[in-house]
């Protein structure tokens, strides 16, 4: 089955506490993306990756880090996170690593930072 | 920065009738427009696109129509049905990046 995965699900950490939340996808996309989802604010795009070994930021890329070192993963990192990185978090992937390609997303990481 | 608005932020329909949802962008190097459909507790999914060059597009009872010289454009949904009840969100790219709107919930009642 075509998808992507996230792990883990649900997150609860402490203020400073390194963390990675992982994305895998199966369909051999070129294009993959993180995003955050807050109340009224809607998606925001975090990072995002055109293929491997390329990444650039997103609307809102300070405080987390990325990398692309398999087609397949795009893992998300906090290296010390912040309550205010509280949030439901998705990853995305497309097809081809240009403009008008349908994106597919996880099912979402719930991170709570006390 | 780029920006795009959507408003309503909720809307409540009877089953059967229409629901628009509108969209105004920024960035005038925008050329992809993707409609988002999220069901509670998933990943957004997309229930149509339309590209720059193309002012509307039809799939069933969904709609998008694009006007480029406004920077403006809307969701359409006819014929209503409680299953049409989720968030919408609409966006916008030009490049690798993408702007998504705030997001629309909207309400079918039986």
């Amino acid at each position: 089955e075509a998808q992507v995965t996230q792990n883990p699900r649900y997150l609860i950490t402490v203020t400073g506490k390194k963390l990675t939340v992982t994305c895998s996808q199966n369909m051999n996309h070129e294009y993959m993306s993180w995003y955050r989802q807050d109340p009224g604010l809607g998606l925001r795009q975090i990072y995002y990756s055109m293929n491997v070994e390329v990444t650039d930021k997103g609307d809102v890329p300070e405080g987390y880090k990325v990398s692309r070192k398999e087609k397949r993963n795009f893992p998300l990192i906090l290296e010390s996170p912040s309550p205010n990185q509280t949030s439901l978090y998705f990853c995305a992937s497309s097809d081809i690593a240009g403009v008008g390609y349908e994106q597919y997303f996880g099912p979402g990481t719930r991170l709570t930072v006390t | 920065g780029e920006n795009v608005e959507q408003h309503p932020s909720t809307l409540s329909v009877q089953e059967g009738d229409s629901a628009v949802i509108k969209c105004t962008y920024s960035d005038s190097a925008s050329n992809y427009f993707p409609w988002y459909k999220q069901e509670l507790g998933k990943g957004p999914q997309l229930i149509i696109d339309i590209r720059s060059n193309v002012g509307e597009k039809k799939d069933q009872r969904i709609a998008v129509t694009l006007n480029k010289t406004a920077k403006h454009f809307s969701l359409h949904i006819t014929e209503t049905q409680p299953e049409d009840s989720a968030v919408y969100f609409c966006a916008a790219t030009g490049t690798y990046k993408y702007i998504f709107g705030t997001g629309t919930r909207l309400k079918v009642l039986a």
